[in-house]
């Protein structure tokens, strides 16, 4: 079946450094990804949608120069937590969506998520 | 406006107890998916099962059940003799056409206790 891989799993940062994210479809080529945050003990917030070889759709209230979001092939989207504080820890997951078929939900595959932790 | 209201926040179950989690959706698109999907306390979302807004029919799978009913924009989710293992938090979630995201609802904390 379709594998995400999500990198890394764990990071712990300075406050005022910058993380980068990865997350790659293994098994297949994903033109959309999407990337989540979730508080502890809350739900999934859709961040951006991150289409390959285009600007990322950022939902209202994100700071797209906060999260930069970069999807430049087929397999890959990075999200690039700048200039990080103690406020954007939090556990972030992101999500391939698997072009196919005549199915229009095409099938989403998530990450095992990054929790991030910023000292 | 899109969104999946999970009304129970934690729920807590002896094992071998039956449960159910609650999922009331609001969409205006006729064509939509419907999930559960299940988040371990490592965090990974562990995938469980979609319906299409055009599938009422109810699903068992194993000790897992679930029932979509149109009627009552609900899609309401069972486990029957609940073990331990099944203790997550539990996510109904919505995928609409129109805006191809998938959004989630609040998430249910389901503890079983041996």
């Amino acid at each position: 079946g379709a594998v995400v891989s999500q990198h890394p799993s764990r990071v712990i940062c300075k406050s005022g450094t910058s993380v980068k994210i990865e997350c790659r479809s293994l098994d297949f080529q994903a033109t959309t990804m999407f990337w989540y945050r979730q508080f502890p003990k809350q739900s999934l917030m859709l961040m951006a949608t991150s289409n390959e070889g285009s600007k990322a759709t950022y939902e209202q209230g994100v700071e797209k120069d906060k999260f930069l979001i970069n999807h430049a092939s087929l397999t890959l989207s990075t999200l690039t937590v700048t200039s990080a504080h103690p406020e954007d820890s939090s556990f972030y997951i992101c999500s391939a969506r698997d072009v196919g078929g005549d199915d229009p939900y095409y099938g989403y595959t998530f990450g095992s998520g990054t929790r991030l932790t910023v000292v | 406006a899109q969104k999946v209201t999970q009304a129970q926040t934690e729920i807590s179950v002896v094992e071998k107890e039956d449960v159910t989690l609650d999922c009331v959706y609001e969409t205006r698109d006729t064509t939509y998916y419907l999930f559960w999907y299940k988040q371990p306390p490592s965090g990974e979302l562990v995938f469980l099962i979609r319906r299409n807004s055009f599938d009422e029919q109810n699903e068992i799978s194993g000790r897992y059940s679930w029932n979509f009913q149109k009627s009552t924009s609900s899609f309401n989710f069972t486990i029957t003799a609940s073990q331990v293992v099944d203790s997550a938090v539990y996510f109904c979630a919505l995928f609409y056409n129109q805006g191809g995201k998938l959004i989630f609802g609040q998430g249910t904390e389901l503890s079983v206790k041996p």
